[in-house]
């Protein structure tokens, strides 16, 4: 069981917006910048967000995330079907000195 | 353009060490940490720890500690990692990853470790 707990699932259809949660404690998210990562089947995955918001070069605005006290959340709008994929968030825990992985969403787009 | 390209899958028996390279093209080596992650078929991402490329100085999670090195040849550019004493549940997806604030931009392709007897 991860220490950055996300929903298993998610799901939308296409033009929908979703949203996907990632909770966590003061020693992680509370106190360090959150990552996004998107990876589609068979593939590495790839930064979506970083350090809570910001968006790589090439990322869609359509990706956006948030963080607020020990929880982060990354919002999906305009739903595509290249959407679906499996999304983890990640941060630094200063008590593990070590860097945490979500145990990842995988969004359905029906 | 910024690129990580890993060694190929192989394959080890139980109790065996692999090594695993990742060539780093498109940037200063030595500028960037590379990190370590694995993913078990159909599980999430695990992270095994980190590099400095420039200095050598490495950081492990207490699970992988005594278990795990991570090196690099700046010459070439390029980071290994090896994991000792493999078991089954050894066998998974391993990407190295360039680290920059944190995040991890670009990563390798990965490659697949399998441990079975």
């Amino acid at each position: 069981q991860s220490v950055l707990t996300q929903p298993p699932s998610a799901s939308g259809t296409p033009g929908q917006r979703v949203t996907i949660s990632c909770s966590g404690s003061s020693s992680n998210i509370g106190s360090n910048a959150v990552h996004w990562y998107q990876q589609l089947p068979g593939t590495a995955p790839k930064l979506l967000v970083y350090s809570n918001n910001p968006r790589p070069s090439g990322v869609p605005d359509r990706f956006s995330g948030s963080k607020s006290g020990t929880s982060a959340s990354l919002a999906i709008s305009g739903l595509q079907s290249e959407d679906e994929a499996d999304y983890y968030c990640s941060a630094w825990d200063d008590n593990l000195s070590g860097r945490l992985f979500g145990g990842g969403t995988k969004l359905t787009v029906l | 353009q910024v690129q990580l390209v890993q060694s190929g899958a192989e394959v080890k028996k139980p109790g065996a060490s692999v090594k695993v390279s990742c060539k780093a093209s498109g940037y200063t080596f030595t500028n960037y940490d590379i990190n370590w992650v694995r993913q078990a078929t159909g599980q999430g991402l695990e992270w095994m720890g980190w590099m400095n490329p420039n200095s050598g100085k490495t950081g492990y999670p207490q699970r992988f500690q005594g278990r795990v090195t991570m090196t690099r040849n700046t010459s070439i550019s390029t980071a290994y990692l090896e994991l000792n004493s493999l078991r089954s549940d050894d066998t998974a997806v391993y990407y190295c990853a360039r680290s920059n604030n944190g995040d991890y931009v670009p990563w390798g392709q990965g490659t697949l470790v399998t441990v079975s007897s």
